[in-house]
């Protein structure tokens, strides 16, 4: 059974930082392209970042500069490092393999002072 | 950056067909976009509905659809359920550029 689990997410300051990290199961992540997609609440889906099987990273402008997404393959497990929060940033964080339908069951993290 | 554009909400009645839309505020959606859709309840994660623009996960019902119509990227619901209400999410991806999400469409089964 495929199962993504995401955890990491919580209460921070504005400009702090958080890591999110996204335990995989029953699949490789590093064998698909994996993606990070959010939610602000009541809001629409919102495109964060991609990792190609190849280790390339991608990034939507509003959190390029500022997020670093990785993997560890031996721990099968993917990471959003989240600096310089802004409340804007306030989101259920999901990982996913968007063409698999592999998602997780979302992280929220709320930025606020 | 691109704008994507899905209808605010629609109405389908029980056993009835609709269809959703996805436009580009750069032109006509092509296979090159690589639309997909997907469908999210409340509370509940997303779930992936459709991928390059018609190619479905192995838990889709066949009465969705996915194609191109129009100019643009398009989901075709045929035989609609009360367990099809909704909202729907359409994601373009752009050469040299982010993939986009559209605002989603609000589906009642009414």
């Amino acid at each position: 059974e495929v199962q993504l689990v995401e955890t990491g997410g919580g209460l921070i300051q504005p400009g702090g930082s958080l890591r999110l990290s996204c335990a995989a199961s029953g699949f490789t992540v590093s064998s698909n392209y994996m993606s990070w997609v959010r939610q602000a609440p009541g809001k629409g889906l919102e495109w964060v970042s991609v990792i190609h099987s190849g280790g390339s990273t991608y990034y939507a402008d509003s959190v390029k500069g500022r997020f670093t997404f990785s993997r560890d393959k031996s721990k099968n497990t993917l990471y959003l490092q989240m600096n310089s929060l802004r409340v804007e940033d306030t989101a259920v964080y999901y990982c996913a393999s968007l063409a698999a339908d592999y998602w997780g069951q979302g992280t929220l993290v709320t930025v606020s002072s | 950056q691109a704008v994507v554009t899905q209808e605010p909400s629609l109405t389908v009645s029980p056993g009835g067909t609709v269809t959703l839309t996805c436009g580009s505020s750069t032109g006509t959606v092509t296979g090159g976009h690589y639309p997909y859709w997907f469908q999210q309840k409340p509370g509940q994660a997303p779930r992936t509905l459709i991928y390059d623009t018609s190619n479905k996960p192995s838990w889709t019902p066949a009465r969705f659809s996915g194609s191109l119509l129009g100019g643009k990227a398009a989901l075709t619901l045929s035989g609609a359920q009360p367990e099809d209400e909704a909202d729907y999410y359409c994601l373009l991806s752009y050469t040299g550029a982010r993939p986009v999400f559209g605002g989603g469409t609000k589906l009642t089964v009414l």
